[in-house]
């Protein structure tokens, strides 16, 4: 029932682009997508209704494909501080967010 | 900026001892949340609260797990007889409207289950 990520983990360089994928065998309302540092709490990056439509903010971004019930975030030219983990969270139903079992980022100088 | 609260930072206990961890929401904040996260493993869904009452839960959320707001301000998760496998970090979240929006975490509560 939960999401699948990919890939488990990324290794860059500043300056350096990602992508992290999540997809979903079933149908989604929703797609959400947190950043989490070691030892603290996720931290909301964004969210993504259905629609299929692209967000962004800074040099992140997201989209999501509800044909193929995939999202994918986007980090251009990273910076130290995108290192952590990331995961995507799906909304199947209304108040019921699975998470995937996410992806490690580490950006190196 | 307003956040998430909560206590204890790390609770120790017995196994088949009962324990509360305690969240204090957002103020204005509506909908309420509990996850947890075994180290090193994925965040995980354990209830979501509304209108005083459940709205969904997972598997996880079994007869042991229950959850309160015993008043205007405090979110309670309660597990009646930890096991060993309780060990984990439990994070609460708040939202302010429906599910589809941001949900903001607390720090998270560390349970270690002797």
């Amino acid at each position: 029932q939960q999401p699948v990520q990919s890939p488990q983990a990324v290794i860059l360089r500043e300056g350096e682009d990602a992508v992290i994928n999540c997809s979903s065998s079933k149908a989604l309302y929703s797609v959400h997508w947190y950043r989490q540092k070691h030892g603290e709490a996720p931290v909301f990056l964004m969210i993504l209704l259905k629609g299929g439509e692209q967000k962004g903010h800074d040099k992140i971004s997201a989209s999501f494909n509800e044909k193929k019930q995939q999202s994918s975030l986007y980090l251009t030219a990273s910076q130290l501080s995108y290192s952590g983990t990331y995961f995507c969270g799906t909304e199947r139903s209304y108040l019921d967010m699975r998470f995937g079992a996410g992806t490690r980022l580490t950006v190196k100088p | 900026e307003p956040e998430v609260t909560q206590t204890p930072s790390h609770q120790v206990t017995q196994m088949g001892q009962e324990v509360i961890l305690r969240c204090v929401p957002i103020s204005n904040h509506l909908y309420f949340y509990w996850y947890r996260q075994i180290l090193g493993q994925k965040v995980e869904f354990l209830v979501s609260f509304y209108n005083n009452e459940i709205s969904e839960k997972s598997e996880i959320f079994d007869d042991q797990f229950s959850v309160e707001r015993p008043d205007g301000s405090n979110f309670t998760l309660k597990i009646r007889s930890t096991k060993l496998e309780d060990s984990a970090m439990y994070f609460c979240a708040s939202s302010v409207t429906s599910g589809y929006n941001e949900q903001f975490f607390g720090p998270g509560t560390r349970l270690t289950v002797l």
